[in-house]
């Protein structure tokens, strides 16, 4: 079975730093897209970003360029969403997503989510 | 790139057809066959129901169908069931990896 399991909540103060996690299995990791979509409180799905952990290949939405970093480690099967100094406006759900691209474009599976809570 | 256009909300009963729009531009549902649609019910991640305009992941009732045409694309569910209830996005590639775009999400009640 094709799985994304992403790491558990988190609960951080404004300036602090985070990294999350999404681990892959039942796929070739390296052969796939791996993207992340934000779900703040009561809103729609907004796209940040996508990587290609065979070459690490990055694109960010103009939205989220320089606000945060995706990165992954393809040895583990692991990618990851970061922020070096976290905002209460970043307090959301977030989703890793398997993109599939080739011949078509879609996300398939999605995680479980990661809500990340910033508050004095 | 701006949100894709959604109705807020629409409603049906019970075996009755709905149909939600998703409207865009020619930028990207316009510009390619490649609008996706999602099912996302409350407290849970989204799943995916239609690719490609039209195509059906295994494992999703033949209840759902998609179409577009022009720079609006369509999810129609047929056969209205009570677990259709939840909020649907519609999602399209707008020509590169950067520029994707989602709508803004239409809570389909089953009355």
């Amino acid at each position: 079975e094709v799985q994304l399991v992403q790491s558990g909540a988190e609960v951080k103060k404004p300036g602090e730093s985070l990294k999350i996690s999404c681990k892959g299995s039942g796929y070739s990791f390296t052969s796939y897209w791996i993207g992340w979509v934000r779900q703040m409180p009561g809103k729609g799905l907004e796209w940040m970003g996508i990587i290609y952990p065979g070459d690490s290949d990055t694109r960010y939405s103009p939205s989220f360029q320089g606000q945060v970093t995706i990165s992954a480690d393809k040895s583990i099967s692991t990618a990851y969403l970061q922020w070096s100094s976290l905002k209460a406006s970043d307090t959301a759900m977030y989703y890793c997503v398997r993109g599939v691209a080739a011949a078509g474009f879609w996300f398939d599976p999605w995680g479980q989510g990661t809500l990340v809570t910033v508050s004095s | 790139q701006s949100a894709l256009t959604q109705p807020r909300s629409v409603s049906g009963s019970p075996g009755q057809s709905v149909t939600i729009s998703c409207t865009g531009t020619s930028s990207d549902v316009g510009g390619y066959n490649y609008v996706s649609w999602y099912q996302q019910h409350p407290g849970k991640a989204p799943k995916l129901m239609i690719y490609d305009v039209s195509k059906r992941p295994s494992g999703v009732p033949d209840r759902f169908s998609g179409s577009k045409s022009g720079n609006t694309a369509s999810l129609t569910i047929s056969g209205l069931q009570a677990e259709d209830e939840a909020d649907y996005y519609c999602c399209s590639y707008a020509g590169s990896y950067t520029d994707v775009v989602f709508g803004g999400g239409t809570k389909l009640t089953v009355l």
